[in-house]
């Protein structure tokens, strides 16, 4: 069964400092990937997400995610945090084209300290 | 341009009352979904809708019941809640990826 696992439910980092979430998939074919960001009593809102084509994907407020097959990982990192970074994350991924069938991780919640 | 929105935004039920939350998207998308988000455990699919007239079970089924009224909108029914089911609601629409979301419904049945 396909899944997406999301190492760490809390991730706490410095304001100005570097952001990692870590996100791995299984799959028996490349999946699409996507990160989603929440925040406080909000839906979630599309950060970036990988289809097909070059593997470093850039999206939205600085965050990138690179597509390593070879590690089946597709992990966000922004180089400096803002405080308005703090929200959760969610790392989903699904076989192309079926959205009814996109799994999505537990989430982190990124704190970012003053 | 609202994108997905969903009512109401909080309610409370006492066990075996019944409601529905309703879910209305403007962004001509064919396909609708209802999510279902508890700590810990990331979204999780309860019925979605490919089309107009059409619906599937998703991962979380049980205890639940949906209607795709027409393109725009797809409500999700309670026909007697349980506790079980508090939750954090979430609609969405897509035409292929990725998914839109609404802000989502809060429930609590005590």
């Amino acid at each position: 069964a396909q899944s997406v696992t999301q190492l760490g439910s809390h991730v706490s980092v410095s304001e100005g400092a570097l952001v990692l979430l870590r996100c791995n998939y299984s799959s028996s074919v490349p999946p699409y990937l996507f990160w989603y960001v929440q925040y406080p009593n909000q839906g979630l809102q599309l950060l970036l997400k990988y289809t097909t084509g070059a593997t470093l994907v850039k999206g939205i407020n600085g965050f990138e995610a690179e597509f390593k097959k070879s590690e089946t990982s597709f992990h966000l990192t922004k180089p400096s945090a803002h405080m308005s970074d703090a929200a959760e994350y969610f790392c989903a991924g699904g076989p192309g084209g079926a959205t009814n069938k996109l799994i999505f991780g537990t989430g982190t919640l990124l704190a970012v300290q003053p | 341009n609202a994108g997905v929105t969903q009512t109401p935004k909080f309610q409370v039920l006492k066990t075996g009352q019944s409601m529905t939350l309703q879910c209305a998207q403007d962004m001509n998308h064919n396909s609708m979904y209802w999510y279902r988000q508890d700590p810990g455990m990331g979204l999780r699919l309860i019925y979605y809708s490919a089309s107009e007239g059409t619906t599937d079970k998703g991962e979380v089924p049980n205890g639940y019941n949906v209607s795709r009224l027409n393109k725009r909108e797809f409500s999700l029914r309670l026909e007697s809640a349980a506790p079980s089911q508090t939750s954090v609601y979430f609609c969405a629409s897509s035409d292929g990826a990725p998914l839109h979301f609404g802000n989502g419904t809060r429930l609590t049945v005590t």
